[in-house]
């Protein structure tokens, strides 16, 4: 079956613009998180919902991050006046009530 | 912060045995230990988790120490295709307010021929 998708799979953009960033977790999965990867780090948290809800959301840097998933399915990453900084690996990750979780192949962002 | 601490990086012929430590002395009651890997430029994938007893699945086989505070990951027959970073993550499974996996720096694995 499918596994988690996530797309784009490369996006770079300006600083100080916004961009969005969007996972197609596993169909019944109930749990979804975003990690960040930069280089030669293993991924860090970022937020994670259940169902519709961010159940955590401790790992957003600050308050340009921000994520949705309105119909429990679907997730979208938004990142507000992108800095530098923020070029990293963004990777999303679901899984159901046996909590193992499937990642996807992440979305490589590059603020210019 | 992990939890964990894992050599930066081992090397393994092909063919042999490939054995990850993994410490994790604080590791509390109720935390399950697991391992994931991560081939270059994709996601990290499960391998093995486990509590206390030694585990085994079709990729690899999992022991755990008697007093829980360290594991030792170990590919039976490593090939070329398993040269990755390793992940050890502890963690209380499934909770609804405490879902999140503290990665480390993992151990990168280079088997090589």
């Amino acid at each position: 079956g499918a596994g988690v998708s996530q797309t784009p799979s490369n996006k770079v953009t300006e600083k100080g613009k916004y961009v969005e960033l969007r996972c197609d977790p596993i169909s019944g999965h109930t749990a979804l998180y975003w990690y960040r990867q930069s280089l030669g780090q293993g991924p860090e948290f970022l937020i994670y919902f259940q169902g519709t809800g961010a159940a955590d959301d401790s790992g957003l840097p600050n308050d340009r991050f921000f994520a949705v998933r309105p119909e429990g399915s679907v997730s979208t990453l938004k990142i507000q006046r992108t800095e530098r900084g923020d070029s990293a690996v963004y990777l999303c990750a679901s899984s159901s009530q046996n909590n193992e979780q499937f990642f996807g192949p992440g979305t490589r962002l590059t603020v210019l | 912060d992990a939890k964990t601490t894992q050599p930066p990086s081992m090397d393994c012929a092909e063919g042999r045995a490939a054995n990850l430590p993994c410490n994790h002395s604080t590791i509390s009651g109720n935390e399950y230990v697991y391992w994931y890997r991560q081939i270059h430029s994709q996601g990290p994938q499960y391998i093995i988790h486990g509590l206390k007893n030694n585990e085994t699945n079709e990729m690899a086989s999992l022991i755990i120490t008697e007093d829980r505070k360290s594991s030792t990951l170990i590919l039976p027959h490593a090939t070329l295709r398993d040269t990755a970073v390793y992940y050890c993550i502890v963690r209380v499974p499934f909770l609804y307010n405490n879902n999140d996996m503290r990665f480390g720096a993992g151990t990168r694995l280079t088997v090589k021929p």
